[in-house]
């Protein structure tokens, strides 16, 4: 059985990071393309971005409104994918998943609130 | 970055009747490589992450009803739902998989009338 796992999230002031991890299991994770989502309350989601599979050199793409703010990465020895976040503002408030689209793997998500 | 429009944000419904939502993406998403359409459809139920529903625009996911139905190409695109249901009742969302950044839809919400 497939499940993705979010932990990481909660409360962080302005300014501060924050790292998110999605722990993956039942499928080989390095063959598979690993994305993060997110979606503020009551709101569409967001794509963040996307790290590829190692027949693609793990590189990644982002979307701009977090380009350079956010990073994703992935520890392939222990099938985790990461969010590292940034200079983080209240608008990043949001449920944050992990997923992987092609074959609609969806971890369960994981709020992060940005307040002072 | 390619900009999902959808209409109509809400629509209240039903059960039996006939509903259809619309997306309109700001450039094709039509590859002349293979003529496919890389647009895909949502549905996301109250505290649930999304469900994928349809994908290249008219292909519906592993064990989604037959109720559901995917079409259009290029620009606009339709998601009908024929005799909705009660567990229909939720949040749709399109979404391109043509390019990055990959985009959503604002969204429609089915509601009960």
């Amino acid at each position: 059985e497939v499940k993705l796992l979010e932990s990481g999230g909660g409360l962080v002031q302005p300014g501060g990071s924050l790292r998110l991890s999605c722990a993956a299991s039942g499928f080989t994770f390095t063959d598979f393309y690993m994305s993060w989502i997110r979606q503020p309350p009551g709101k569409a989601p967001e794509w963040l971005g996307v790290i590829r599979n190692k027949a693609n050199g793990y590189t990644t793409e982002y979307n701009p409104s977090v380009k350079g703010r956010f990073t994703i990465s992935r520890d392939n020895t222990q099938n985790i994918l990461y969010l590292q976040m940034n200079t983080l503002r209240a608008e990043d408030t949001a449920i944050y998943y992990c997923a992987e689209l092609g074959f609609d793997y969806w971890g369960q998500g994981v709020m992060v609130t940005v307040s002072s | 970055d390619i900009v999902m429009t959808q209409s109509p944000s809400s629509l209240a419904v039903s059960a039996g009747e006939t509903v259809t939502i619309n997306c309109k993406s700001s450039q094709s998403l039509l590859s002349s490589g293979n003529q496919k359409n890389y647009l895909a459809w949502y549905q996301q139920k109250p505290g649930q992450s999304p469900k994928l529903l349809i994908y290249l625009a008219s292909t519906r996911e592993s064990g989604v009803p037959d109720r559901f139905i995917g079409s259009g190409s290029g620009t606009d695109f339709t998601l009908t739902i024929s005799s909705v249901q009660a567990e229909d009742l939720a949040d749709y969302y399109c979404q391109q998989h043509y390019s990055y950044p990959r985009t959503f839809g604002g969204g429609t919400k089915l509601e009960l009338k």
